[in-house]
Order: C-alpha cells, then sequence, then structure tokens
C-alpha cells in the first residue's frame, strides 16, 4: 500500500490567494483528520471525516478555512484567503475504525509571505 | 478532561545505549489506545508503537518498548541502543477511545543520539 499521499508537499504562496491541499486516504480507511503543525501550537485537529462525512470541525480556525471529502480517496483542505499566519506543516491521516492507528502523510509544508 | 504530558522537552542519548521518554496521561476511561509516534527532521509522523490498555503486557517492536502503567496513567518509551537515525521529535497520542475516536497529543520530546 502506498499509504497516505499529499500533495504538494510545499507551497510558496502569497497572502490573499487560495490555497488547495489535497490528500489521498489509505485504501479502505473510513477516517479522514486534518492536521496543522506549529511551533507555538504544535499539533491541532483541524477536522475529521467518517466515511466522508466531517464529523466535528471545531479546530478549523476561521470561516477562511473549508475541508470536502467528495468521496472515500480524495479530500481536499482549503484556504482562502490565505494569511501568514497560516504558514504551518499540514498534514491528513487515516485510520480504520476497528484498528484505531492513524497513519499521517508526509505533511504539506505551507509558507505565505 | 482528558490530557497527555511529556514532561521532557528535550532528550540526549549516547550512541548504543538506553534511553527513555515519559509521557503520562489523564483520563477517567478504562479501554482506550495509546500510541508512539516519531517525526525525524523530514517532518514525516511514523508510528513507532501501540499500546491497549487492556492488555497488561508491554507491547514491543525491536528496540522499542513500552513500560505501561495503567494505575499511575504512565506510558514511558523506552530505546535501546539507540542509533542516529533515533534523532527525532517524539509524541506520545492517546486515543479517545469511543465517539469521536480523536487523538490527543503531548507536546513531543526533542531526542537527540550523540556519537
Amino acid at each position: 500500500d502506498a499509504g497516505v499521499i499529499q500533495s504538494p508537499r510545499h507551497e510558496v504562496t502569497e497572502m490573499g490567494q487560495e490555497v488547495t491541499l489535497r490528500c489521498k486516504p489509505i485504501s479502505g480507511h473510513d477516517y479522514l483528520f486534518w492536521y496543522r503543525q506549529t511551533m507555538m501550537r504544535g499539533l491541532e485537529l483541524l477536522i475529521y471525516f467518517n466515511n466522508n462525512v466531517p464529523i466535528d470541525d471545531s479546530g478549523m480556525p476561521e470561516d477562511r478555512f473549508s475541508a470536502k471529502m467528495p468521496n472515500a480517496s480524495f479530500s481536499t483542505l482549503k484556504i482562502q484567503p490565505s494569511e501568514p499566519r497560516d504558514s504551518a506543516v499540514y498534514f491528513c491521516a487515516s485510520s480504520l475504525k476497528a484498528l484505531g492507528t492513524q497513519y499521517f502523510g508526509p505533511g504539506t509544508r505551507l509558507l505565505v509571505l | 478532561a482528558q490530557t497527555v504530558t511529556q514532561s521532557q522537552p528535550e532528550m540526549s542519548v549516547q550512541e548504543a545505549e538506553t534511553v527513555t521518554l515519559s509521557c503520562t496521561y489523564d483520563t477517567s476511561e478504562s479501554d482506550y489506545y495509546l500510541f508512539w509516534y516519531k517525526q525525524p527532521p523530514s517532518r514525516q509522523m511514523i508510528l513507532v508503537i501501540r499500546q491497549e490498555a487492556y492488555k497488561q503486557q508491554n507491547a514491543t517492536e525491536n528496540r522499542f518498548s513500552v513500560n505501561f502503567q495503567k494505575a499511575a496513567k504512565s506510558f514511558s518509551l523506552k530505546i535501546s541502543d539507540s542509533q542516529l537515525g533515533d534523532a527525532a521529535m517524539y509524541f506520545c497520542a492517546y486515543r479517545i477511545p469511543s465517539g469521536t475516536y480523536k487523538y490527543i497529543f503531548g507536546t513531543g520530546t526533542r531526542l537527540k543520539v550523540l556519537a
């Protein structure tokens, strides 16, 4: 299995631009999680999905952030408009409920100038 | 509220020696999962080891083992025969056992391995 796939691996953009991060979970996994990691705040859970349905988005910092999961093999996290304080590493992780272990993708390093 | 505490921001170990990273947690649940993840400079989050709370036997994975003390709510990670490639941030995590299945992560311990 290829594991969790994220794209792009690195993104540099200017303030005000739209950013879209992509994730392909491990096939068969029914939970998908989006995290943000910064030095100041550590690992934060932004939102997670179960069977493509958003379950808890209480970690999404503000309305500029949105996430979708149109099917079992694809999810996006969008920031519009982006701000310098959004600079972070964004991780996607997936898990199979029965096993409980979350497997992380390689992350997307976002820099907003 | 469930919390996970890693009280050692940084640790150092000599190559080939053994080091133990500490983790404590707070929960009122009786059945849950605990994990250790490794994050090397590449930033990839790599699962090191997991422990089911209902199992009394401590989990082991090659040079990695845990000391799980359920009553004390302690979950330490022991790395034996430390290698340069073990240098990384190590995160302890607790999985909420039902409902949300969310993880609660500790703040991490940076491990340095000295040649």
